[in-house]
């Protein structure tokens, strides 16, 4: 069963407002987490690594003022995307790693379209 | 995390057995070779993952040479449901630190 979770799975917003998503571990205690971002037909490309008790690690060109990211507990981390804009409509996908640490599980991933 | 090189696309028939090629020519000593597996509108799924030589779990075969600069993944005898984007990727516990996703191939498996 799946390991990962998301919500919503998809949501539609006008511009300028603020959506927020959620990812959970269901079975597992994460420190980090990590979010993705991936457009039509295009590869995933990370976003930031969340991390519970501290600051999340952003990648690079990526605003940290726009994607809030808060791990709130061991096994909930979410993303906002503040004054949300068309070209931010994506498919957002988070991931955990495996206990044992050689693996990721992702989740089913959130369509946000943004009119 | 090394670079990977992978063909756009396959095209392949049900019943036959699809190979995927990826070129990482600047894998590193301590970094593993990792394969998911990706449908419309989901998430990754892990596939296999390996370091040398051959791994076969349930649903696929990893072949990586002696120099590992490249590696397969063999599906064998692939349906309608197997069409999907794979993805190859390298690096340290691969899987488990944030990942550097290639442009994938897309596998199209055709009646």
């Amino acid at each position: 069963g799946a390991v990962v979770s998301q919500h919503p799975s998809w949501v539609i917003c006008k511009s300028g407002t603020s959506v927020k998503i959620e990812c959970r571990s269901l079975d597992f205690q994460a420190t980090t987490m990590f979010w993705y971002r991936q457009f039509p037909k295009q590869s995933l490309m990370l976003m930031a690594t969340s991390n519970e008790g501290s600051k999340a690690t952003y990648e690079q060109g990526v605003e940290k003022d726009k994607f809030l990211i808060n791990h709130a507990s061991l096994t909930l981390s979410t993303l906002t995307v503040t004054s949300a804009h068309p070209e931010d409509s994506s498919f957002y996908i988070c991931s955990r790693r495996s206990g044992s640490g050689d693996t990721q599980y992702f989740g089913p991933g959130t369509r946000l379209t943004v009119l | 995390l090394a670079k990977t090189t992978q063909p756009i696309s396959m095209d392949s028939y049900e019943g036959q057995e699809v190979n995927i090629t990826c070129s990482h020519n600047n894998i590193a000593t301590n970094d593993y070779i990792t394969w998911y597996q990706q449908f419309p509108s989901q998430g990754p799924r892990f596939i296999i993952q390996g370091y040398k030589t051959k791994v076969t779990n349930e649903v696929a075969s990893l072949f990586i040479p002696a120099d590992r600069k490249s590696s397969t993944l063999s599906l064998p005898r692939v349906s309608l449901s197997d069409t999907a984007v794979y993805y190859c990727l390298v690096g340290a516990g691969a899987a488990g630190n944030k990942l550097t996703f290639g442009g994938g191939t897309r596998v199209l498996v055709k009646p």
